[in-house]
């Protein structure tokens, strides 16, 4: 069975720190790798995924993740963040393709602290 | 402009009342999904549907139902509301991807319904 992990649930950083949310997932079969963000008051929107290909993705916002298999990690980053970046943030895993259902972590909860 | 509606962002019930919660999808997206989002556990899984009359349970369809009767329209049912059932509910619809670099396994998420149960 799939399952995410979101170490912290909540991270405090000053603004124009660089920020680190940290993901690990576990599954036996190739996966599909979503980081979700949730602005206060809204449904989620996706900031990037990870399918195929190049393990590090780049995504809105200035946001990228790494994939790293060995590690079973997706840490989502950011150089240098500002106050607007202030939401929770959602990692998330499915099986390739079809119906199949996602599994979310607990969320982080990112303060940014001017 | 992909677009996910729900009936109400707030809804306040009592104990015991039938409650209906409506999501509609503009995508014509074969997958519906509803989660129920709590402080500390993230979202969890009700019900999804891959087909219009298909449905399977998600990880906790204790004390809810669904119905999808169109493609585009995911009804999640709370036939006696309790108070654990207070919570954040988020719809959510995804296409059906043909392979693994279609970049099709996106969710798009409704704004949500606060629901309070008395």
């Amino acid at each position: 069975a799939q399952s995410v992990t979101q170490l912290d649930s909540q991270v405090p950083v000053f603004e124009e720190a660089p920020v680190e949310l940290r993901c690990n997932y576990s599954s036996s079969v190739s996966v599909y790798l979503f980081w979700y963000v949730q602005y206060p008051n809204q449904g989620l929107q996706l900031l990037l995924k990870y399918l195929s290909g190049s393990t590090l993705v780049k995504g809105i916002n200035g946001f990228e993740a790494e994939f790293n298999k060995s590690q079973t990690s997706f840490h989502l980053r950011k150089p240098s963040v500002h106050i607007s970046d202030t939401a929770e943030y959602f990692c998330a895993v499915s099986y390739s393709g079809g119906y199949q259902k996602v599994t979310f972590g607990t969320g982080t909860k990112l303060q940014v602290i001017p | 402009d992909v677009k996910v509606t729900q009936s109400s962002r707030y809804l306040v019930k009592r104990t015991g009342e039938k409650v209906f919660l409506e999501c509609v999808q503009d995508m014509d997206h074969e997958n519906m999904f509803w989660y129920r989002q709590d402080p500390g556990l993230g979202l969890r899984l009700i019900y999804f549907s891959y087909d219009v009359k298909m449905k399977e349970k998600g990880d906790i369809p204790e004390g809810y139902s669904v119905s999808r009767e169109k493609k585009e329209r995911f009804s999640l049912i709370l036939e006696s509301a309790s108070t654990n059932q207070t919570s954040m509910y988020l719809c959510a619809s995804r296409r059906t991807s043909g392979s693994s670099s279609s970049g099709t396994d996106t969710q798009y998420f409704g704004p949500g319904t606060r629901l309070t149960v008395l």
